[in-house]
């Protein structure tokens, strides 16, 4: 079976400063992985997704996301935060053979500061 | 240009009640999958369609549960007998699929279905 964890409901940053959410994931074999955002009121944006090669994924809006094989994680980073990126954010995960549904963690909310 | 589109975008049903809910994916996407997500958790998978064939069906909760899909097209989702716990929203999304199944899925804004 394959699984997600998003260890933090909620993460609160200042405007301008670096941002880290976190997640986890548990998947026999390679993994593929995504991050999606979620705005109120609107459905969930693709941001990036890591699939092979480079471990540092830039995404959308700024975003990246590095994957680390040894801790089984897949952090989304932002260097400095705006308040329009206040949202919920997905972290999710598929095996590259077989199944191809997506594994979604239970998100994180982020809460940029002005 | 266009996006996926679900319809309705609210739906209250009492219970008992039968319920359908239609999805429309991007054009020229031949996979289509069905989400569930309940109030503050995460997406659930329900079912996943390649052309017209659902070769993964493993999320559907119970029998009340079933959905088509005509062609490369339109998917519908029919929740029979509508029970309390079905209350969520549900999502629909598309991908280009074949030898690069790694395509993100683009998603719907969803249905909220509520069940009094």
């Amino acid at each position: 079976a394959q699984s997600v964890a998003q260890p933090e409901d909620q993460v609160n940053v200042a405007e301008g400063n670096p941002l880290t959410v976190k997640c986890t994931y548990s998947v026999s074999g390679n993994p593929y992985l995504f991050w999606y955002v979620q705005y109120p009121n609107r459905g969930l944006q693709f941001l990036l997704k890591y699939i092979t090669g480079d471990n540092l994924v830039k995404g959308s809006y700024g975003f990246e996301a590095e994957f680390n094989k040894s801790q089984t994680s897949f952090h989304l980073k932002k260097p400095s935060a705006l308040v329009s990126d206040s949202a919920l954010y997905f972290c999710a995960v598929r095996k590259t053979e077989g199944r191809r549904a997506l594994t979604f963690g239970s998100g994180t909310r982020l809460q940029v500061q002005p | 240009g266009a996006g996926v589109s679900q319809s309705p975008s609210n739906k209250v049903t009492e219970k008992g009640k039968d319920v359908e809910l239609r999805c429309d994916p991007i054009s020229g996407h031949t996979a289509l999958y069905w989400y569930r997500q309940r109030l503050g958790q995460g997406l659930e998978f329900l079912i996943y369609f390649q052309g017209n064939s659902a070769p993964d069906k493993s999320g559907l909760p119970s029998d009340r549960f079933s959905a088509e899909r005509t062609g490369e097209s339109v998917s519908t989702l029919t929740i029979q007998r509508t029970q309390q716990e079905d209350s969520a929203v549900y999502l629909c999304a598309s991908s280009r699929a074949g030898s690069d199944s790694y395509n993100e899925q683009f998603f719907g804004p969803g249905t909220r279905l509520t069940v009094l």
